[in-house]
């Protein structure tokens, strides 16, 4: 079963605009992770948030966690075309297990 | 530049056939995870191992697949019989124990005719 629920399902924007997800999910966490995945790629970890942190950056991505509302939300500032790709939530429990979200397919048009 | 390695990346077979998928994890990371992706569930943990034990396998269809890590260096994950439903691609990936970013290797796409 999945912990996270990510929305949009698909997002689709123009080189230069932001994007925007969200992942909610349900039970308590450690911390909440951000991957993204190419195409017939692996996931590659983009950010980590722990559950006593609000807000995470790293370059062009912001991360947002309210634990109250057991959500969370990955901002990508200035989309390039190779941002194009899956955006995966996931939240760690104890043991690092992560628990995957459906994901958000971005697609960020020349 | 260390990372994940997978064999095969791609295996097609048929139904009842053994499959036999095999995981390198960085050196020195001490936990490894075993996960299935399909359009339909999603990304599924399937069982993982910390300092070669299982830890939990919870995930994992007990009847048909098995998940061992001979040495530190290898993991593999086993089917058998397979079935088309097991149609999937099969990431690992390895953490160092302590630490939180999880590295995933390219994936096996099976395909199970």
């Amino acid at each position: 079963s999945q912990q996270g629920e990510e929305d949009p399902q698909a997002l689709s924007i123009q080189e230069g605009e932001n994007a925007t997800m969200n992942c909610s999910y349900k039970t308590s966490i450690n911390n909440l992770q951000w991957y993204r995945q190419n195409s017939g790629r692996g996931l590659v970890h983009l950010i980590l948030i722990r559950s006593n942190e609000r807000e995470k950056h790293s370059g062009r991505l912001r991360v947002t966690l309210d634990t109250s509302k057991k959500s969370s939300s990955l901002l990508i500032t200035a989309s390039r075309a190779a941002d194009t790709a899956s955006y995966f939530c996931a939240t760690a429990t104890a043991g690092n297990k992560l628990t995957f979200g459906g994901g958000t397919r971005v697609l960020v048009k020349p | 530049d260390a990372r994940v390695t997978q064999t095969p990346r791609h295996k097609v077979t048929e139904m009842g056939q053994e499959v036999t998928m095999r995981c390198q994890p960085i050196l020195g990371h001490n936990t490894v995870f075993w996960y299935r992706q399909t359009m339909m569930q999603g990304l599924e943990l399937l069982a993982y191992f910390r300092n070669r034990a299982p830890l939990d396998d919870s995930g994992m269809p007990k009847d048909r697949f098995s998940a061992e890590m001979p040495d530190a260096t290898l993991a593999t994950l086993k089917i058998q019989p397979s079935e088309p439903r097991d149609s999937a691609v099969y990431f690992c990936a390895s953490v160092l124990g302590g630490l939180d970013t999880q590295y995933f290797g390219p994936g096996t796409r099976l395909t199970v005719l």
